[in-house]
Protein backbone atom coordinates (compact mmCIF):
# COMPACT_ATOMS: atom_id res chain seq x y z
CA UNK A 1 0.00 0.00 0.00
CA UNK A 2 1.60 3.28 -1.10
CA UNK A 3 1.96 5.57 1.16
CA UNK A 4 2.84 9.70 2.08
CA UNK A 5 3.97 9.74 5.90
CA UNK A 6 3.55 13.32 7.79
CA UNK A 7 5.33 13.29 11.27
CA UNK A 8 2.29 15.38 12.74
CA UNK A 9 -1.98 15.56 12.57
CA UNK A 10 -1.80 18.91 14.37
CA UNK A 11 0.80 21.34 15.91
CA UNK A 12 0.63 24.43 17.21
CA UNK A 13 3.21 27.14 17.39
CA UNK A 14 3.90 30.22 18.80
CA UNK A 15 4.50 33.46 16.53
CA UNK A 16 8.01 33.61 15.73
CA UNK A 17 8.93 30.12 16.42
CA UNK A 18 11.07 28.07 13.55
CA UNK A 19 8.77 25.40 12.42
CA UNK A 20 9.60 22.05 10.34
CA UNK A 21 6.81 19.87 8.87
CA UNK A 22 8.43 16.14 7.71
CA UNK A 23 7.35 14.32 4.63
CA UNK A 24 8.35 10.46 3.97
CA UNK A 25 7.02 8.88 0.84
CA UNK A 26 7.57 5.14 -0.03
CA UNK A 27 7.13 4.71 -3.33
CA UNK A 28 10.53 6.05 -4.92
CA UNK A 29 8.90 9.28 -6.41
CA UNK A 30 11.25 11.96 -8.11
CA UNK A 31 8.71 14.58 -7.60
CA UNK A 32 7.31 16.08 -4.09
CA UNK A 33 4.98 18.98 -3.25
CA UNK A 34 4.02 20.83 -0.59
CA UNK A 35 0.73 22.41 -0.58
CA UNK A 36 -1.45 24.89 2.10
CA UNK A 37 -4.91 24.57 1.92
CA UNK A 38 -7.31 27.00 3.02
CA UNK A 39 -11.32 27.26 2.41
CA UNK A 40 -12.17 28.82 -0.62
CA UNK A 41 -9.13 28.70 -1.69
CA UNK A 42 -8.27 25.35 -2.46
CA UNK A 43 -4.88 23.76 -2.64
CA UNK A 44 -1.98 26.42 -3.21
CA UNK A 45 1.86 25.06 -4.16
CA UNK A 46 4.21 26.63 -1.79
CA UNK A 47 7.42 24.74 -2.99
CA UNK A 48 8.00 21.64 -5.19
CA UNK A 49 11.14 19.11 -5.66
CA UNK A 50 11.87 17.14 -9.00
CA UNK A 51 14.82 15.45 -7.47
CA UNK A 52 17.34 15.19 -4.82
CA UNK A 53 17.92 18.95 -3.63
CA UNK A 54 16.60 20.25 -6.60
CA UNK A 55 13.59 22.40 -5.71
CA UNK A 56 10.82 25.10 -7.45
CA UNK A 57 8.66 28.01 -5.93
CA UNK A 58 5.00 27.45 -6.27
CA UNK A 59 2.67 30.22 -6.25
CA UNK A 60 3.23 31.12 -2.29
CA UNK A 61 6.44 30.47 -1.22
CA UNK A 62 7.12 33.68 1.02
CA UNK A 63 8.12 32.92 4.55
CA UNK A 64 8.85 29.15 3.77
CA UNK A 65 11.77 27.27 2.96
CA UNK A 66 12.70 23.10 2.34
CA UNK A 67 14.88 20.81 2.06
CA UNK A 68 14.78 17.72 0.79
CA UNK A 69 18.62 15.53 1.19
CA UNK A 70 17.14 12.63 0.49
CA UNK A 71 13.99 11.20 -1.89
CA UNK A 72 12.03 10.13 0.44
CA UNK A 73 12.09 13.09 2.68
CA UNK A 74 11.12 16.22 1.58
CA UNK A 75 10.52 19.25 5.08
CA UNK A 76 8.64 22.80 4.97
CA UNK A 77 10.17 25.06 6.79
CA UNK A 78 8.72 27.96 8.75
CA UNK A 79 11.46 30.43 8.92
CA UNK A 80 9.31 32.48 11.49
CA UNK A 81 5.85 31.39 12.02
CA UNK A 82 3.46 34.05 11.78
CA UNK A 83 -0.45 33.61 12.59
CA UNK A 84 -1.17 33.99 8.93
CA UNK A 85 0.71 30.69 8.00
CA UNK A 86 -2.15 28.83 10.35
CA UNK A 87 -3.36 26.35 7.57
CA UNK A 88 -3.55 22.85 6.66
CA UNK A 89 -0.31 21.55 5.26
CA UNK A 90 -0.56 18.69 2.59
CA UNK A 91 2.90 16.64 0.88
CA UNK A 92 2.53 15.01 -1.96
CA UNK A 93 4.48 12.98 -4.08
CA UNK A 94 4.26 11.74 -7.79
CA UNK A 95 6.72 10.19 -10.71
CA UNK A 96 7.86 12.85 -13.03
CA UNK A 97 5.47 12.59 -16.04
CA UNK A 98 1.65 13.20 -15.42
CA UNK A 99 0.55 10.78 -13.10
CA UNK A 100 -1.47 10.44 -9.72
CA UNK A 101 0.00 12.21 -7.01
CA UNK A 102 -0.27 10.85 -3.72
CA UNK A 103 -1.08 12.84 -0.74
CA UNK A 104 -1.19 11.91 2.95
CA UNK A 105 -3.40 12.92 5.02
CA UNK A 106 -2.07 16.48 6.27
CA UNK A 107 -0.96 18.84 8.75
CA UNK A 108 -3.27 21.21 10.68
CA UNK A 109 -1.03 24.30 11.66
CA UNK A 110 -1.63 26.65 14.54
CA UNK A 111 0.33 29.81 14.96
CA UNK A 112 -0.69 31.37 18.24
CA UNK B 1 -4.75 35.53 -9.33
CA UNK B 2 -5.67 31.76 -9.19
CA UNK B 3 -4.18 29.79 -12.59
CA UNK B 4 -7.43 27.33 -12.81
CA UNK B 5 -10.66 29.03 -11.17
CA UNK B 6 -13.17 26.51 -10.33
CA UNK B 7 -17.25 26.88 -10.21
CA UNK B 8 -19.60 26.54 -8.54
CA UNK B 9 -18.15 26.95 -4.32
CA UNK B 10 -20.95 24.53 -3.69
CA UNK B 11 -22.97 22.35 -4.76
CA UNK B 12 -25.85 20.19 -3.68
CA UNK B 13 -27.65 17.48 -5.38
CA UNK B 14 -30.43 14.88 -4.82
CA UNK B 15 -29.69 11.34 -5.41
CA UNK B 16 -29.80 9.85 -8.30
CA UNK B 17 -29.38 13.61 -10.09
CA UNK B 18 -26.22 14.34 -12.11
CA UNK B 19 -23.28 17.03 -10.13
CA UNK B 20 -21.41 18.95 -12.59
CA UNK B 21 -18.32 20.73 -11.74
CA UNK B 22 -16.51 23.37 -14.58
CA UNK B 23 -13.13 24.87 -14.70
CA UNK B 24 -11.64 27.13 -16.45
CA UNK B 25 -7.43 27.80 -17.11
CA UNK B 26 -5.67 30.53 -19.35
CA UNK B 27 -2.16 28.48 -19.42
CA UNK B 28 -1.86 26.75 -23.14
CA UNK B 29 1.29 25.04 -22.18
CA UNK B 30 -1.49 22.68 -19.17
CA UNK B 31 -1.42 19.41 -20.95
CA UNK B 32 -3.05 17.48 -18.19
CA UNK B 33 -5.86 17.68 -16.15
CA UNK B 34 -6.87 15.93 -13.62
CA UNK B 35 -9.81 15.69 -11.17
CA UNK B 36 -9.40 14.82 -7.11
CA UNK B 37 -11.40 13.66 -4.98
CA UNK B 38 -11.49 14.91 -1.07
CA UNK B 39 -13.42 13.32 1.59
CA UNK B 40 -12.93 15.23 5.45
CA UNK B 41 -10.07 14.31 7.09
CA UNK B 42 -8.62 12.78 4.68
CA UNK B 43 -5.52 13.82 1.75
CA UNK B 44 -7.11 14.11 -1.72
CA UNK B 45 -7.11 11.25 -4.08
CA UNK B 46 -7.20 11.29 -8.02
CA UNK B 47 -10.40 10.36 -9.64
CA UNK B 48 -10.57 10.75 -13.43
CA UNK B 49 -7.86 12.22 -15.42
CA UNK B 50 -7.96 13.94 -19.10
CA UNK B 51 -5.27 15.01 -21.61
CA UNK B 52 -6.31 17.64 -24.12
CA UNK B 53 -6.24 15.43 -27.05
CA UNK B 54 -9.72 13.84 -25.98
CA UNK B 55 -12.71 15.26 -25.48
CA UNK B 56 -14.01 13.22 -23.33
CA UNK B 57 -13.19 10.72 -20.45
CA UNK B 58 -15.56 7.90 -18.80
CA UNK B 59 -14.80 6.07 -16.03
CA UNK B 60 -18.14 4.43 -14.13
CA UNK B 61 -20.33 7.16 -13.05
CA UNK B 62 -17.51 9.61 -13.46
CA UNK B 63 -16.86 11.48 -16.67
CA UNK B 64 -14.33 14.19 -17.70
CA UNK B 65 -15.47 16.65 -20.75
CA UNK B 66 -12.91 19.35 -22.07
CA UNK B 67 -13.15 21.82 -24.51
CA UNK B 68 -9.84 22.68 -25.86
CA UNK B 69 -10.28 25.77 -27.51
CA UNK B 70 -12.28 27.14 -25.09
CA UNK B 71 -9.57 26.02 -22.35
CA UNK B 72 -12.37 24.82 -20.26
CA UNK B 73 -12.92 21.34 -18.39
CA UNK B 74 -15.71 20.02 -16.36
CA UNK B 75 -17.10 16.76 -14.14
CA UNK B 76 -19.85 15.13 -14.14
CA UNK B 77 -21.08 12.92 -11.37
CA UNK B 78 -23.92 10.64 -12.82
CA UNK B 79 -26.59 8.96 -10.44
CA UNK B 80 -25.19 10.85 -7.84
CA UNK B 81 -25.26 9.08 -4.52
CA UNK B 82 -24.45 10.35 -0.55
CA UNK B 83 -21.15 8.88 -1.01
CA UNK B 84 -19.90 10.95 -3.57
CA UNK B 85 -20.56 14.01 -0.85
CA UNK B 86 -17.17 15.10 -0.69
CA UNK B 87 -14.77 18.33 -1.57
CA UNK B 88 -13.76 17.65 -5.47
CA UNK B 89 -10.51 19.67 -6.64
CA UNK B 90 -9.74 20.38 -10.64
CA UNK B 91 -5.91 20.56 -11.69
CA UNK B 92 -3.60 21.27 -14.21
CA UNK B 93 -0.23 20.54 -14.94
CA UNK B 94 2.43 21.87 -17.88
CA UNK B 95 3.38 19.40 -19.96
CA UNK B 96 6.66 17.70 -19.10
CA UNK B 97 7.17 17.40 -15.69
CA UNK B 98 3.88 16.56 -12.74
CA UNK B 99 3.55 20.37 -11.28
CA UNK B 100 0.07 20.17 -10.20
CA UNK B 101 -1.86 23.65 -9.81
CA UNK B 102 -5.46 23.38 -8.16
CA UNK B 103 -8.44 25.00 -8.33
CA UNK B 104 -10.11 26.70 -5.60
CA UNK B 105 -12.68 23.22 -4.92
CA UNK B 106 -16.34 22.48 -4.83
CA UNK B 107 -18.00 20.93 -1.83
CA UNK B 108 -20.64 18.55 -2.82
CA UNK B 109 -23.48 17.12 -0.89
CA UNK B 110 -26.07 14.51 -2.09
CA UNK B 111 -29.22 14.46 -0.84
CA UNK B 112 -31.01 11.34 -0.23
Amino acid sequence: DVKVTQSSRYLVKRTGEKVFLECVQDMDHENMFWYRQDPGLGLRLIYFSYDVKMKEKGDIPEGYSVSREKKERFSLILESASTNQTSMYLCASSLPVDTEAFFGQGTRLTVV
Amino acid sequence: QQQVKQSPQSLIVQKGGISIINCAYENTAFDYFPWYQQFPGKGPALLIAIRPDVSEKKEGRFTISFNKSAKQFSLHIMDSQPGDSATYFCAASPGGYNKLIFGAGTRLAVHP
